[in-house]
């Protein structure tokens, strides 16, 4: 079936550091790749998104590229700053599917000064 | 603002008494889904509704009900909760009829003794 998997956390960085979290995907059809931010103590918010291959979602610094040939979404910010540590999950949805969106099991982020 | 409020955001009870956790959006969004979250499992869904009458079960259906019965709720109903219920709960909903953008609430974490 369809599913998501992401890197397990917790990730630890420094301000400043560069940060990757990578996703890849099982999809039996053509997915729209997300990826939605989760800060303490709220509810998720869509961080960026992709519809099709070699498509680039950016937002906030964060950019992430859809790539079909390695079913990867990998998560990208050059310089991370202490307001970024949250959690962060990757997820999918089939396009044109009554199905709705498959999140990956998320990456816990904290970012020291 | 365009917001998915819910009530109560804490809520501590025993096992058996019955509850309900009410969701309510202010967007006019057709789609709404409930979610619970545990650690090193991510997000799953619960239940989801298409439009007003609509629903339909999502990965984990089993001790929850819902109803919709106007767009704007989507109430979470407990019959009988039990300890294993013991989550930290999302609402969302999507202007999409099969959403990967979707809008959530700030959460309401149970606890079932």
């Amino acid at each position: 079936g369809d599913s998501v998997t992401q890197m397990e956390g917790p990730v630890t960085l420094s301000e400043e550091a560069f940060l990757t979290i990578n996703c890849t995907y099982t999809a039996t059809g053509y997915p729209s790749l997300f990826w939605y931010v989760q800060y303490p103590g709220e509810g998720l918010q869509l961080l960026l998104k992709a519809t099709k291959a070699d498509d680039k979602g950016s937002n906030k610094g964060f950019e992430a590229t859809y790539r079909k040939e390695t079913t990867s979404f990998h998560l990208e910010k050059g310089s991370v700053q202490v307001s970024d540590s949250a959690v962060y999950f990757c997820a999918l949805k089939i396009r044109g599917s009554q199905g709705n969106l498959i999140f990956g099991k998320g990456t816990k982020l904290s970012v020291k000064p | 603002e365009a917001q998915v409020t819910q009530n109560p955001r804490y809520l501590i009870t025993v096992t058996g008494k019955k509850l309900t956790v009410t969701c309510s959006q202010n967007m006019n969004h057709e789609y709404m889904s409930w979610y619970r979250q545990d650690p090193g499992l991510g997000l799953r869904q619960i239940y989801y509704s298409m439009n007003v009458e609509v629903t339909d079960k999502g990965d984990v259906p089993e001790g929850y009900k819902v109803s919709r019965k106007e767009k704007r709720n989507f109430p979470l109903i407990l019959e009988s909760p039990s300890p294993n219920q013991t989550s930290l709960y999302f609402c969302a909903s999507s202007s999409e009829p099969s959403p990967g953008e979707q809008f959530f609430g700030p959460g309401t974490r149970l606890t079932v003794l």
